[in-house]
């Protein structure tokens, strides 16, 4: 059972550019987070999706960030016209359900350097 | 105030110290506590849940205190493949999906 996969893995993009990220969920999980860890910080909440929803996407910055989990197919997280402050490693988690007690696995990250 | 708090460290001990590390979270309502370990530029791996009556798992043993809003992770005989960063997470109360990460504890275990 593979685990949750991300790719790239790295991304390099030049200022005002648009970066795609994409994670294929744990076999069996419909549910699906992306964290933002900026260097020397911790991980930071973005989106919840399940398949086709949105449930939560409070984390999310207001402009240029948005991200879908269409039926099928992986999870997309995409930024628009990217800048500097956005090269971080951007993490994509997955869980079989959306409990308080339902372990979330993480890929391997994809690490997003904007020139 | 951050809202999960964590002594950043590094913490620099030899093998078979115990260590234990400390985490404070702001909200009193948070319902779900977790530690991860994240070694260097690699995911968070879920080492444990913390439980009310505290747990144990192996050399790692986890607590908590809700009346001190206080979690704490010790571990014993440790070893060299221990060095990573822990990370303090707990649930944001009324949202069970969102989990709020402490900047992590780092550890060095030494030979």
């Amino acid at each position: 059972n593979a685990g949750v996969m991300q790719n790239p893995r790295h991304l390099v993009r030049r200022r005002g550019q648009e970066a795609r990220l994409r994670c294929s969920p744990m076999k069996g999980h419909s549910h699906v987070y992306w964290y933002r860890q900026l260097p020397e910080e911790g991980l930071k909440f973005m989106v919840y999706l399940q398949k086709e929803n949105i449930i939560d996407e409070s984390g999310m910055p207001k402009e240029r960030f948005s991200a879908e989990f269409p039926k099928e197919g992986p999870s997309i997280l995409r930024i628009q016209q990217v800048v500097r402050g956005d090269s971080a490693a951007y993490f994509c988690a997955s869980s079989p359900g959306g409990g308080p007690t339902d372990t979330q696995y993480f890929g391997p990250g994809t690490r997003l350097t904007v020139l | 105030r951050k809202e999960v708090e964590q002594d950043p460290g590094p913490f620099n001990v030899p093998e078979g110290a115990t260590v234990a590390f400390n985490c404070t979270y702001s909200n009193s309502a948070s319902q779900s506590f977790f530690w991860y370990r994240q070694d260097c530029r690699k995911e968070p791996k879920l080492l444990m849940s913390v439980y009310s009556s505290g747990n144990e798992d192996g050399r790692f043993t986890a607590q908590l205190n809700r009346a001190s809003q206080y979690i704490s992770l010790l571990i014993r005989d440790s070893k060299l493949s221990d060095s990573a960063t822990y990370l303090c997470v707990v649930n944001r109360a009324g949202n069970n999906r969102k989990l709020i990460w402490g900047l992590g504890t780092s550890l060095a275990v030494n030979p």
